[in-house]
């Protein structure tokens, strides 16, 4: 099964600051790969798809890129409702796997 | 609007069987491939199964292979998961999720979640 490692696993920050997450593949998933937000006590949500693309109605201050094997989920300007947990999964074959998510909350 | 309303989860011993339901409503649900994911307390999201627009394919993870089956009834728009022989490991929260679309393994809608609790 092909991995999916997040970086960092947690992170804290602040209102208005730009953040980065990483997700890195065991092996090249070509653009296959999607970004979810989450929040306690609630199913996942689909933020982008296919590395890059934005889901319909999410905000344009989520953006993805990579390929291959190093993908990154970049919130331009965070906002009090982005404080949450962050899961990559690859799409790539058909034993999904999604990395173990980053948590973000405030500082 | 598209909903998955789920149920049938609860308190099981181990050993035990559930099935769980996902009532599919707001989109032609025999067009479109269906998941099971599971996320046990205070961890991440591990997918669990898949099943084909017809039903005609099915996959599990290796984890629940020849205890879980997956199921659907396009007539009655509902997605099933059989879960046999339980085991406290298999304690979690499933989800049944849509893929977005044709030839696609991202969900871009999702049940509320249901626990499943393996406990003597």
């Amino acid at each position: 099964d092909i991995q999916m490692t997040q970086s960092p696993s947690s992170l804290s920050a602040s209102v208005g600051d730009r953040v980065t997450i990483t997700c890195r593949a065991s092996q090249s998933i070509s653009n296959y790969l999607n970004w979810y937000q989450q929040k306690p006590g609630k199913a996942p949500k689909l933020l982008i798809y296919a590395a890059s693309s934005l889901q319909s109605g999410v905000p344009s201050r989520f953006s993805g890129s990579g390929f291959g094997t190093d993908f990154t989920l970049t919130i331009s300007s965070l906002q009090p409702e982005d404080f949450a947990t962050y899961y990559c999964q690859h799409s790539y074959s058909t034993s999904i796997t999604f990395g173990q998510g980053t948590r973000l909350d405030i500082k | 609007e598209v909903q998955l309303v789920e149920s049938g989860g609860g308190l099981v011993q181990p050993g035990g069987s559930l099935r769980l339901s996902c009532a599919a409503s707001g989109f032609t649900f025999s067009s479109y491939w269906m998941h099971w994911v599971r996320q046990a307390p205070g961890k991440g999201l591990v997918w669990v199964s898949h099943i084909s627009s017809n039903g005609g394919s099915t996959s599990y993870a290796d984890s629940v292979k020849g205890r879980f089956t997956i199921s659907r009834d396009n007539a009655k728009n509902t997605l099933y998961l059989q879960m046999n022989s339980l085991r406290a490991e298999d304690t979690a929260v499933y989800y049944c999720a849509r893929v977005r679309g044709l030839d696609t393994r991202d969900f871009d809608y999702w049940g509320q979640g249901n626990l499943v609790t393996v406990s003597s």
